[in-house]
């Protein structure tokens, strides 16, 4: 299957500084990628949707001013959490989808906010 | 809003038996379906894809979809310990991939 990857694996900050997390499809092109969040023992929440060349669409309550999301080309999203607070804590992951409707999850970014 | 649905478990079985999971969705026009695993603190991985009525078999996995009753599933034949995990369902539809909140399977040895 398709390889995804994300950077950093880890990241620890303290509360109010910025944080940018990458995704990367390695192996193919993606016009779309997804950002999702999960905190221990609870679901996958997607957050928003990451177009190349145009703006990210958000989910209901996640805000836009606060995850910011930039599309660079077709292989690079990103995800920036701006100044982080501790209930940002969580595991962030990006997928990216397949030929065959699937997605493909990165391994996931693991931020904690001190 | 279009909802996948998932018994969240624990789902308990004896190493070597078949662990059955179960999944419902809401939009009628889903049109693909999979099976994602995930292990404690690591992303999900896909295990199977479904796309048409009846049975899927991969292994010692069988996926089985019926749209009419808008119901999947998952059989795990000759479970091991090592399939202990969350089974994510989800349910595709026009650029929109739906997850369920996923069961938790555990395989005692």
């Amino acid at each position: 299957g398709a390889v995804v990857s994300q950077h950093p694996s880890r990241v620890i900050c303290k509360s109010g500084t910025s944080v940018k997390i990458e995704c990367r499809s390695l192996d193919f092109q993606a016009t779309t990628m997804f950002w999702y969040r999960q905190f221990p023992k609870q679901s996958l929440m997607l957050m928003a949707t990451s177009n190349e060349g145009s703006k990210a669409t958000y989910e209901q309550g996640v805000e836009k001013d606060k995850f910011l999301i930039n599309h660079a080309s077709l292989t690079l999203s990103t995800l920036t959490v701006t100044s982080a607070h501790p209930e940002d804590s969580s595991f962030y992951i990006c997928s990216a989808p397949g030929g065959a409707h699937e997605q493909f999850f990165g391994p996931g970014t693991r931020l904690t906010v001190l | 809003q279009k909802e996948v649905e998932q018994n969240s478990g624990p789902l308990s079985v004896p190493e070597g038996a078949i662990a059955s999971l179960n999944c419902t969705y809401s939009d009628r026009g889903s049109q693909s379906f999979f099976w994602y695993r995930q292990y404690s603190g690591k992303s999900p991985e896909l295990i199977m894809s479904i796309y048409s009525n009846g049975d899927k078999e991969d292994g010692r996995f069988t996926a089985q979809l019926n749209k009419a009753s808008q119901y999947v599933s998952l059989l795990i034949r000759d479970s091991q310990p090592s399939d202990s995990a969350t089974y994510l369902c989800a349910a595709f539809n026009n650029n929109d991939m739906r997850f369920g909140a996923g069961t938790r399977l555990t395989v005692k040895p």
